[in-house]
């Protein structure tokens, strides 16, 4: 158990929806990090947040967006959902180190 | 530019065998990497990392190897074991050091 926690662990939904995927980071830890893993594509980094402010963009599209509150949980919102936003999506956090702490990750099943 | 990336899709040993799973990396500066291991149905799970600095390092019944030469790593489990069974990412921060770039991963099956 690396400490952090995602919910749902499963979401399906329909095109043109719109989902929260939730995220608790380790206690402690201040950076929260959201990756998508999809079979063709494999693990990217979608954005990170560290202490409630955006600290770095990565292959997130306009259609996503992230936030981090102040007691440090983080949500991943995925606006008018496409069949190919179809994955697993990771949420990871650390305490400032290079290494990363992966949660279960939420699947999501875009129909 | 930023890239990481393994060797061979798929490894199947058998229970008891050495396994070693390859990763290249493009970019000459990268310091820092680390192994991550993912079972199914869960998030990758860290294994064991390693800096330019050293060659080798060793964990329980993993080594990570580092060949700043040809820009290669390996993983080597030793007594691969059943529970072994998952798929194996190299990674390295990138550049800005906000994230971690991971190869595609290898799946290795173990037998008993």
């Amino acid at each position: 158990d690396s400490g952090v926690t995602q919910t749902p662990k499963h979401l399906i939904t329909a095109t043109g929806q719109r989902v929260t995927l939730r995220c608790s980071p380790r206690s402690g830890d201040l950076s929260v990090y959201w990756y998508q893993q999809s079979l063709d594509q494999g693990l990217q980094f979608l954005i990170q947040y560290y202490n409630g402010e955006e600290r770095a963009k990565g292959n997130i599209l306009e259609r996503f967006s992230a936030q981090q509150f102040p007691d440090l949980h983080s949500e991943l919102n995925l606006s008018s959902l496409e069949l190919g936003d179809s994955a697993l999506y990771f949420c990871a956090s650390s305490g400032g180190a290079s290494e990363q702490f992966f949660g279960p990750g939420t699947r999501l099943t875009v129909l | 530019g930023e890239s990481v990336g393994l060797h061979l899709p798929t490894l199947s040993v058998q229970e008891g065998d050495n396994s070693i799973i390859n990763c290249a990396y493009s970019n000459s500066a990268s310091d820092y990497f680390i192994w991550y291991k993912q079972e199914s149905g869960k998030g990758p799970q860290f294994i064991i990392d390693i800096r330019s600095n050293m060659d080798k390092r060793q964990g329980q019944r993993v080594t990570v190897l580092l060949n700043k030469t040809v820009k290669h790593l390996s993983l080597q489990i030793a007594a691969t074991q059943p529970g072994d069974s998952a798929v194996y990412f190299c990674a390295e921060p990138n550049q800005a050091g906000t994230a971690l770039i991971f190869g595609k991963g290898t799946t290795l099956s173990v037998s008993s």
